[in-house]
């Protein structure tokens, strides 16, 4: 299996405009995640999902932010406006039956947004 | 709510030594995991070793081993004979074994290998 896919791995943008993270998660988990680091906060979670269906988004920093994951294999976090404190490492990871016990999550790479 | 607290922003520790990073946690949950993940500077997380918190037994992963005192809330890494390639941040991190495997992370400590 290759993983969690994340792309971009790099992204640099200028305030105001919009920014959209993808991922892409191990085949057969149902559990997708979606966590900011930054050297301030730490790793947060931002958002999750549960067979597509957003679970918990209490750490949507604000109406900025959106996600969606139209189906089990795809999901995207979007920043509109961006705004120079987005800038972050946002990852995305994954868990299910599949790879060990259900709470074992798998990180992508993650992406680095640089917000100018 | 639960939280997690590593104390020790950095370690350091000479090639071939043992060092222990410090975790706690708090939970009101009985019924629980909790995990080491290393972060490299390619900063891909890595996951270290895991604790189910009704096992009584300390997990360990080859060099790494985990001293769970679940009474204390405390979940310390050891990590024995060190290699450079240790070098990295490590995160401690929990997660109720309820359907929802959400992870709350601690802030991380970075651990330098030095020769």
């Amino acid at each position: 299996d290759a993983g969690v896919i994340q792309s971009p791995r790099h992204e640099v943008t200028e305030m105001g405009q919009e920014v959209t993270l993808r991922c892409k998660p191990i085949s057969g988990h149902d559990y997708l995640f979606w966590y900011r680091q930054t050297m301030m906060r730490g790793l947060e979670l931002l958002i999750y999902f549960n067979n597509n269906v957003p679970i918990d988004d209490s750490g949507m920093p604000e109406d900025r932010f959106s996600a969606k994951m139209p189906n089990a294999s795809f999901s995207t976090l979007k920043i509109q406006p961006s705004e120079p404190r987005d800038s972050a490492v946002y990852f995305c990871a994954s868990s299910g039956r599949t790879g060990g016990p259900r709470n074992e999550q798998f990180f992508g790479p993650g992406t680095r947004l640089t917000v100018l | 709510a639960q939280t997690v607290t590593q104390s020790q922003p950095e370690m350091s520790v000479q090639e071939a030594e043992t060092v222990t990073l410090s975790c706690t946690y708090d939970t009101s949950e009985s019924d629980y995991y909790l995990f080491w993940y290393k972060q490299p500077p390619s900063r891909q997380m890595i996951l270290v070793i895991r604790q189910e918190a009704y096992k009584q037994q300390n997990a360990t992963e080859n060099r790494f081993s985990v001293n769970f005192q679940k009474a204390a809330k405390s979940f310390s890494l050891k990590i024995s004979d060190s290699q450079l390639g240790d070098a990295a941040m490590y995160f401690c991190a929990y997660s109720f074994t309820g359907t929802a495997s959400k992870l709350t992370f601690g802030t991380g400590t970075r651990l330098q290998v030095t020769l």
